[in-house]
């Protein structure tokens, strides 16, 4: 069962544009939201995280958007560059920063020039 | 070295024969994940190391699936009998309780082949 969920596998942009990273989950105990980077044969790395307390977190040209509602995050990078090509893991925990991680399937994101 | 180390960092095998797989944390951090990446599919928790604490076993996917992390440090991953379904690529993470973030810092992996 997937609560952690990242239904679109891809996405394209054109530099310079928006690119949305969406990620959906099921658990509502689910209390704090992150998103790593993964590059080919690099072990991901942390991006940005959120607070189920907050509904937005800005970190240059990311920024994570929270509707709890929904129980849905989405993560917004502008402007998008062909650095940003990688794959995107949406990840959550229950208990805050610190615990254990539930990763989804992550969003293959390509950047053209 | 500042990062997570594992190693090996590739290991092919044949079916039926166990592997260890290693991870060195980063000094001072006292949480040590394991988690693997199978071909299209997300990261998927094994297990959790915090401390002194029992660990959180609750991901491994069967007996065969062990580890230990010795003097709160380096952990070995232990496969027995290993599988074709075991292939995947095992990630290591550590993190630092304190840190505000929730920051987890990965290894480059060990890419499991199992033949």
């Amino acid at each position: 069962d997937q609560q952690v969920k990242q239904n679109s596998p891809s996405l394209s942009v054109q530099e310079g544009r928006i690119s949305i990273l969406n990620c959906d989950y099921t658990n509502s105990m689910f209390d704090y939201f992150l998103w790593y980077k993964k590059y080919p044969a690099e072990g991901p790395t942390f991006l940005i995280s959120i607070s189920s307390i907050k509904d937005k977190n800005e970190d240059g040209r990311f920024t994570v958007f929270l509707n709890k509602s929904a129980k849905h995050l989405s993560l917004h990078i502008v402007p998008s560059q062909p650095g940003d090509s990688a794959v995107y893991f949406c990840a959550a925990s229950v208990g805050g920063a610190n615990s254990k991680l539930t990763f989804g399937k992550g969003i293959t994101l390509s950047v053209r020039p | 070295g500042a990062g997570v180390s594992q190693s090996p960092s590739n290991k092919v095998t044949e079916k039926g024969k166990d592997v260890e797989l290693r991870c060195d944390p980063i000094s001072g951090h006292t949480a040590l994940y394991w988690y693997r990446q199978s071909l299209g599919q997300g990261l998927e928790f094994l297990i959790y190391f915090q401390g002194n604490s029992a660990p959180d076993k609750s991901g491994l996917p069967s007996d065969r699936f062990s580890a230990e992390r010795t003097g709160g440090s380096v952990s070995t991953l232990t496969i027995q009998r290993t599988q074709q379904e075991d292939s995947a690529v095992y990630l290591c993470a550590s993190s630092s309780v304190s840190g505000s973030t929730g920051e987890l810092f990965f290894g480059e992996g060990s890419r499991l082949t199992v033949l």
